[in-house]
C-alpha cells in the first residue's frame, strides 16, 4: 500500500532559522499529500495539502511542494518562530482503503529556541 | 461550522478494565470516522473507520472493537484492556475524496 517517510527527529534549530523536514512517499496512483501539525497535548490540525504533481502548498509561511519525479513533499520554512514547536507529520491520501483514510509517517519533532 | 469532541480527555485504567472513548462530530452530515491511535515512536496508526451508520472496517487486528450507532457518534471500546492498549487515540472525519481529515482533541489512555 502507500506509504509515507519522513526524516528522524527531534529537530533543534534557533529562531528565525531556515528548516527543512524531509517527507517522501511511495504510492500507485496519484495521491494527494499533507503536512499536518501537532501541538503538545493536541490533536492534528491541516498545515497545508498538495492534490497533484507541482502544486505547491502554503499556510503561515511554511511551503512544501508535491515533487512527483522524486516522489517527495519537503516541508520548508525560511525563519522559524518559537512558537513553530510542535511535532510535524507528513500524509498521503490511501486510495487502496475506502472510505478515504491518510497514511501517516512517523512525525518529526521540532524545538525552536530563542 | 463543524465541531468535533472526544471524550474523556485522560483516561487511567487497569489491565483487565473495560473502555469506552467517545468521538461525536457536529455541523456536517453522514461524515466518514476514523480512530487513529498515536503510540510513542510510532506515528499515528488507522484502527478503524467508518463510511454510515453500521458500517465499521478494521485496519488491524486487535484487542480493540469500534461501533456506530448513530450517523455522527463513533465508539471506541474494549472489553479488556491490555497494557499494549496506552496511547493518545484521536477520532477524525472528512467528508469525501478531499483527503482532508478534521481530528478531535484526542484521548490518552494509560493502562497500568
Amino acid at each position: 500500500g502507500n506509504s509515507v517517510t519522513q526524516m528522524e527527529g527531534p529537530v533543534t534549530l534557533s529562531e528565525e532559522a531556515f528548516l527543512t523536514i524531509n517527507c517522501t512517499y511511495t504510492a500507485t496512483g496519484y495521491p494527494s499529500l499533507f503536512w499536518y501539525v501537532q501541538y503538545p497535548g493536541e490533536g492534528l490540525q491541516l498545515l497545508l495539502k498538495a492534490t497533484k504533481a507541482d502544486d505547491k502548498g502554503s499556510n503561515k509561511g511554511f511551503e512544501a511542494t508535491y515533487r512527483k519525479e522524486t516522489t517527495s513533499f519537503h516541508l520548508e520554512k525560511g525563519s522559524v518562530q518559537v512558537s513553530d514547536s510542535a511535532v510535524y507529520f507528513c500524509a498521503l491520501s490511501d486510495q487502496s482503503v475506502s472510505g478515504y483514510a491518510l497514511n501517516f509517517g512517523k512525525g518529526t519533532s521540532l524545538l525552536v529556541t530563542p | 461550522s463543524q465541531t468535533i469532541h472526544q471524550w474523556p480527555a485522560t483516561l487511567v485504567q487497569p489491565v483487565g478494565s473495560p473502555l469506552s472513548l467517545e468521538c461525536t462530530v457536529e455541523g456536517t452530515s453522514n461524515p466518514n470516522l476514523y480512530w487513529y491511535r498515536q503510540a510513542a515512536g510510532r506515528g499515528l496508526q488507522l484502527l478503524f473507520y467508518s463510511v454510515g451508520i453500521g458500517q465499521i472496517s478494521s485496519e488491524v487486528p486487535q484487542n480493540l472493537s469500534a461501533s456506530r450507532p448513530q450517523d455522527r457518534q463513533f465508539i471506541l471500546s474494549s472489553k479488556k484492556l491490555l497494557l499494549s492498549d496506552s496511547g493518545f487515540y484521536l477520532c477524525a472525519w472528512s467528508v469525501g475524496p478531499t483527503g482532508e481529515l478534521f481530528f478531535g482533541e484526542g484521548s490518552r489512555l494509560t493502562v497500568l
